[in-house]
């Protein structure tokens, strides 16, 4: 079946440290988007991908950095520069809105919960 | 630009009894709507989506939203709600309508639904 797979699901991180989150998908999507959500704010968006090698800044990317080598792939490396990282983070992928396809639509992996100790 | 507001936080509802769940969106640019289920420590499961055509859209698990133009409003409602219902509800808009776009989708802050026995 195809679907977008995070990992890790838990994940600590040490003050100073670097960690790089995972995320696959195996739908074909050219589009790919990593939120972040706390509790009673919803989803933001840290970064987003519409093609490889080709991505932006969402609405709160500082702190953070991403890559898009490969269409399956958009891993999410949040640095020693975000100063409160402790989330659940989310990653998803969707094919064009401009395609006017009725599978128009976002498609979310499980998320990974990062805490800082 | 564009937004979501979810006029309720939290939601308590008996089992077995009605309920709503309201959303209001602001945008310049026609819009496609969305409403997402999550569980606790999952990633965001589609519940409905209106993209085109009848304004009273059916999704999974019972659930329905009516897409309201003039009042801005896409609520969420289901005649009968269960236990297993209760999850974090969120309604999102989409700027992709105009068929120029990848389209960008951005959240409300998210209903919590509560059904007690």
């Amino acid at each position: 079946d195809g679907g977008i797979t995070q990992s890790p699901k838990y994940l600590f991180r040490k003050e100073g440290q670097n960690v790089t989150l995972s995320c696959e998908q195996n739908l074909n999507h050219d589009a790919m988007y990593w939120y972040r959500q706390d509790p009673g704010q919803g989803l933001r968006l840290i970064y987003y991908s519409q093609i490889v090698n080709d991505f932006q800044k969402g609405d709160i990317a500082e702190g953070y950095s991403v890559s898009r080598e490969k269409k399956e792939s958009f891993p999410l490396t949040v640095t020693s520069a975000q100063k409160n990282p402790t989330a659940f983070y989310l990653c998803a992928s969707s094919i064009p809105a401009r395609d006017l396809s009725p599978n128009y639509g976002y498609t979310f992996g499980s998320g990974t919960r990062l805490t800082v100790v | 630009a564009q937004s979501v507001t979810q006029l309720d936080s939290q939601v308590p509802v008996f089992e077995e009894a009605p309920v709503e769940l309201r959303c209001n969106y602001s945008s310049s640019v026609s819009v496609y709507l969305f409403w997402y289920v999550q569980y606790p420590n999952q990633g965001l499961q589609l519940l409905l989506k209106y993209l085109s055509g009848s304004t009273l859209v059916k999704g999974i698990n019972g659930f329905e939203a009516e897409f309201n133009k003039s009042q801005t409003s896409f609520h969420l409602r289901k005649p009968s709600v269960h236990i297993s219902d209760t999850a974090e509800y969120f309604c999102a808009v989409s700027d992709g309508a105009g068929g120029t776009s990848y389209g960008k989708l951005t959240f409300g802050q998210g209903t919590i639904l509560t059904v007690h026995p």
